[in-house]
């Protein structure tokens, strides 16, 4: 089984509408991010969150919000969807131990989400 | 200027060749610097981390010239298998955390 799941893994919706995409992790880590892919540009961040009780903004979060229910799960969620916000949408875990090592900065990725705003 | 720039390619090299890509960085106080593989429709995974003294990792060596603020990857004797999109990441300096910064990565296509 797969250690960081994404549901759902494609998504057509319309201008307007309400978009939830969820992430869920069975790796024990405590950190998790969301960031979207977008052709020619690197994965860039939208949201962290080092633990239940701690959400911090990336570079691009407009347009959307997070939730951090249980440590296992982090959802993005696009509270009225536009054409630019088409994208592949990416969950990622850390465990926050290996961040106080230099050198060591492995992010375990979920599958993705295609995500299509029409 | 992006923080993190790649070629983008695409090197189309035959099996067996060596191919390297470079990668440069803005921010000099950048700390941690890795390369990562993404295979077409898949989510990027760790190959590996880049250390001042250099690394190898099999067919793989990584290199980084701080002075100059770039890092290269070096792959020998390609295989079929090691088509994909490379991306090049740093962590910036003065962080607790392992915040990454992507570059949009270089593509590799391997042929017979």
């Amino acid at each position: 089984d797969a250690d960081v799941t994404q549901t759902p893994r494609n998504r057509i919706t319309k201008t307007g509408k309400r978009i939830m995409l969820e992430c869920s992790q069975t790796k024990g880590h405590d950190r998790m991010y969301w960031y979207r892919q977008d052709p020619g540009l690197g994965l860039r961040l939208i949201y962290y969150s080092f633990d239940v009780k701690d959400i911090n903004k990336g570079e691009i979060s407009d347009g959307y919000s997070v939730s951090r229910q249980a440590q296992a799960k982090f959802s993005l969620s696009l509270e009225s969807a536009i054409p630019n916000q088409t994208a592949l949408y990416f969950c990622a875990t850390s465990d926050s131990t290996s961040g106080r090592v230099l050198g060591s900065g492995e992010q375990f990725f979920g599958p993705g989400t295609r995500l299509t705003v029409l | 200027r992006k923080e993190v720039e790649q070629d983008p390619g695409p090197f189309n090299v035959p099996e067996g060749a060596t191919v390297a890509f470079n990668c440069t960085y803005s921010n000099s106080a950048s700390q941690s610097f890795f390369w990562y593989r993404q295979d077409c429709r898949k989510e990027p995974k760790l190959l590996m981390s880049v250390y001042s003294s250099g690394n190898e990792d099999g067919r793989f060596t990584a290199q980084l010239n701080r002075a100059s603020q770039y890092i290269s990857l070096l792959i020998r004797d390609s295989k079929l298998s090691d088509s994909a999109t490379y991306l090049c990441v740093v962590t910036p300096g003065g962080g607790g955390y392992n915040k990454l910064i992507f570059g949009a990565g270089t593509r590799l296509a391997v042929h017979p």
